[in-house]
C-alpha cells in the first residue's frame, strides 16, 4: 500500500521560504504513471492546487504561485519536496502531498494523500 | 482558470435519505471530473473519478454522473459514516481546480 508522509517546519516567518518534504513508501516515485503533487487547504476553506513534479523532473506550477514555487524530486530517497518563497500570512494552510494517477483512458485523480501538515506563517 | 461551483454549500439529512450534490464548471470539461470526501482533520479521499467511475473499495451507494458543465454526485442512502465535506475537482485544464465543498451533516 502506497503511503505519503509530509514533514517540515510547522512555523515559518514572513518573507522566509516554506520547505516541505513528502516521503513516499510502498511504491517508487520513478514511475511515469504518476504526477507527484502538492495541494493546500487554508483553514476552514477549500482545496488549492499548487503543482506537480513528474518522474522526469518536469514540473507544473499554478500560475498565481509560479514565481514563488519550486517542486523537486529526490529519487535516491523516494521523496519530493515543495519550496514556497517570500511567504505571508496568506500562505498559512494545511499542505498535502498527493499522488495524481494517470490512467490509460486519460482519467486522472489524486488516489493517495499524505495526512497533511499545518504550516503557520507568523513572526 | 476553470471555476467549479458546488451547491449546496451545506446540507442536513437523515440516515437513509438520498442526497444529491451538484457541481458546475465555468466551461465544458468533458467528463474530466472527480469527487472526494473529506472527514474532519483528515485528507480527502477519492470516491468517483471521470465523472461516474467508482474508486475501488468505495461503497456502491455513492455515484456520479454528468458531462460538459453540469455534474451530479449522489449518496443513495445516507449513512452516519458519510458525514463530512465533499469536493468536486476538474482535470480538463491546468490549473486543476476544486469546488468550494459541500458539508454533509446528519
Amino acid at each position: 500500500q502506497v503511503q505519503l508522509q509530509e514533514s517540515g517546519p510547522g512555523l515559518v516567518k514572513p518573507s522566509q521560504t516554506l520547505s516541505l518534504t513528502c516521503n513516499v513508501s510502498g511504491g517508487s516515485i520513478s514511475n511515469n504513471a504518476y504526477y507527484w503533487s502538492w495541494i493546500r487547504q487554508h483553514p476552514g476553506k477549500g482545496l488549492d492546487y499548487i503543482g506537480y513534479v513528474f518522474y522526469s523532473g518536469s514540473t507544473y506550477y499554478k500560475p498565481s504561485l509560479k514565481s514563488r514555487t519550486s517542486i523537486s524530486l529526490d529519487t535516491s530517497k523516494n521523496q519530493f519536496s515543495l519550496k514556497l518563497s517570500s511567504v505571508t500570512a496568506a500562505d498559512t494552510a494545511v499542505y498535502y502531498c498527493a499522488r495524481d494517477t494517470i490512467s490509460g483512458s486519460g482519467s486522472r485523480y489524486f488516489d493517495f494523500w499524505g495526512q497533511g501538515i499545518l504550516v503557520t506563517v507568523s513572526s | 482558470d476553470i471555476q467549479m461551483t458546488q451547491s449546496p454549500s451545506s446540507l442536513s439529512a437523515s440516515v437513509g435519505d438520498r442526497v444529491t450534490i451538484t457541481c458546475q464548471a465555468s466551461q465544458g470539461i468533458r467528463n474530466y471530473l472527480n469527487w472526494y470526501q473529506q472527514k474532519p482533520g483528515k485528507a480527502p479521499k477519492a470516491l468517483i473519478y471521470a465523472a461516474s467511475n467508482l474508486e475501488t473499495g468505495v461503497p456502491s451507494r455513492f455515484s456520479g454522473s454528468g458531462s460538459g458543465t453540469e455534474f451530479t454526485f449522489t449518496i443513495s442512502s445516507l449513512q452516519p459514516e458519510d458525514v463530512g465535506t465533499y469536493f468536486c475537482q476538474q482535470y480538463d485544464k491546468h490549473p486543476l481546480s476544486f469546488g468550494g465543498g459541500t458539508k454533509v451533516e446528519i
